[in-house]
């Protein structure tokens, strides 16, 4: 199947700094990439999805501002953790699609960020 | 009431048998269905997918669709220890949203 990275895969940091958690689609384009979070023993919560070359468009409750999405390119999309905050620490994981359809859906191997 | 439900578990089974899992949800307008296996601290991994009501099989999967009862199934045949995993179910809602469930831990034990 297709392959998706996400790079860090685990990033500790202060209360107040920003942290950039980059997801890559290896061997094909994604139209469109998902950003999610899991807290523990909880489910995947989407935050956003972004398609390249457009703004992002968020879930209710997600802050646009402090959770900055970027895409690019067609292999590159990019979430921001604007002055990060202890309630911010979770598992971060970005999915990509080929044709935006739910059943070409790939996830990346996840972002632990871990806010002190 | 939550759009997916499904029990956490945990859900302890011995190597070889049996093993279902299952979620309901609320909006009949519902169209794909699937599940991810996900191990701990990674991403979900693609098990199924199907949009119609029925069987699919897959090797040692079975996914199962029930949408006047809305209910679907994942059934894993002669489990192994290497099954051992959270698995999700996801249900596609409209606008490209995945619903996931809060996905059941499963052990299978030697």
């Amino acid at each position: 199947g297709a392959v998706v990275s996400q790079h860090p895969s685990r990033v500790i940091c202060k209360s107040g700094t920003s942290v950039k958690i980059e997801c890559r689609s290896l061997d094909f384009q994604a139209t469109t990439m998902f950003w999610y979070r899991q807290f523990p023993k909880q489910s995947l919560m989407l935050m956003a999805t972004s398609n390249e070359g457009s703004k992002a468009t968020y879930e209710q409750g997600v802050e646009k501002d402090k959770f900055l999405i970027n895409h690019a390119s067609l292999t590159l999309s990019t979430l921001t953790v604007t002055s990060a905050h202890p309630e911010d620490s979770s598992f971060y994981i970005c999915s990509a699609s080929l044709s935006g359809g739910q059943e070409t859906q790939y996830f990346g191997p996840g972002t632990r960020l871990l806010v002190l | 009431q939550k759009e997916v439900e499904q029990d956490p578990g945990p859900l302890s089974v011995p190597e070889g048998a049996i093993v279902s899992l299952n979620c309901t949800y609320s909006n009949s307008a519902f169209q794909y269905f699937m599940w991810y296996r996900q191990y701990s601290r990674k991403g979900p991994e693609l098990l199924m997918y199907t949009y119609s009501s029925g069987n699919k099989e897959d090797g040692r999967f079975t996914a199962q669709v029930d949408k006047s009862s809305k209910y679907i199934s994942l059934f894993i045949r002669d489990s192994q220890p290497s099954d051992s995993a959270t698995y999700l179910c996801a249900i596609e809602g409209g606008g490209n949203k995945l619903t996931f469930g809060t996905g059941t831990q499963l052990k299978v034990e030697l």
